[in-house]
């Protein structure tokens, strides 16, 4: 089955640097890799996601990076503000022979965003 | 708007009782998942669902067992409630190999 481990399991920056959270996998037939975001107190939400056939996808200031063949996928925010303050996670579906999808998720990053 | 409702925000129960979880989506999403969320650990996988009586266990499945009658209902039954079990669970859909929408959460505390 799917393993997947997520690094840092916390992350303390400055307002306006960058952040960078890594993800492994260990499914190579895995082709889907969502980021979601959980503020406090609410549910995850997704925030962007990648498919194998590209190797980055951006939206505003973050981005997504996909290298297949290392297996792992990490997430960039640049220039970030307090409200990036949150718990982040990756995940990657596995797709099961009989149909549908085991959803995996790393164990999050705490992200704190300090002034 | 995709919209995953789960029956309780909050839930207090005694150890050893029976207690349902119940989620309901609105999409015709086809897959359905329950996870528990502790603190340091993530978000693991206790049961999910690909279709209607449909149901594979996650990383965590001792303890809990899983119902789904309709596509837009998963229940998540706890046997026999233990503190150990005292948590935050939350419910999501998806479509396969798309975004999953979850649900509010509950918080169960098992006293």
């Amino acid at each position: 089955g799917e393993n997947v481990e997520q690094h840092p399991s916390t992350l303390s920056v400055q307002e306006g640097d960058s952040a960078v959270i890594k993800c492994t996998y260990s499914d190579s037939a895995s082709n889907y890799f969502p980021w979601y975001k959980q503020e406090l107190g609410k549910r995850p939400q997704l925030i962007i996601d990648i498919r194998s056939n590209v190797g980055e996808k951006k939206d505003q200031r973050i981005a997504v990076t996909l290298n297949k063949t290392a297996k792992h996928f990490s997430l960039h925010i640049t220039e970030t503000q307090p409200e990036d303050s949150a718990v982040y996670f990756c995940a990657a579906p596995e797709g099961l022979t009989g149909g549908g999808n085991k959803l995996t998720f790393g164990t999050g990053t705490q992200l704190k965003v300090e002034l | 708007d995709v919209k995953v409702t789960q029956s309780s925000r909050y839930l207090v129960k005694r150890t050893g009782e029976k207690v349902f979880l119940e989620c309901v989506q609105d999409m015709d999403h086809e897959n359905m998942f329950w996870y528990r969320q502790d603190p340091g650990l993530g978000l693991r996988l206790i049961y999910f669902s690909y279709d209607v009586k449909m149901k594979e266990k996650g990383d965590i499945p001792e303890g809990y067992s899983v119902s789904r009658e309709k596509k837009e209902r998963f229940s998540l039954i706890l046997e026999s409630a233990s503190t150990n079990q005292t948590s935050m669970y939350l419910c999501a859909s998806s479509l396969f190999n798309t975004e999953a929408f979850f649900g509010q959460g509950t918080r169960l505390t098992v006293v």
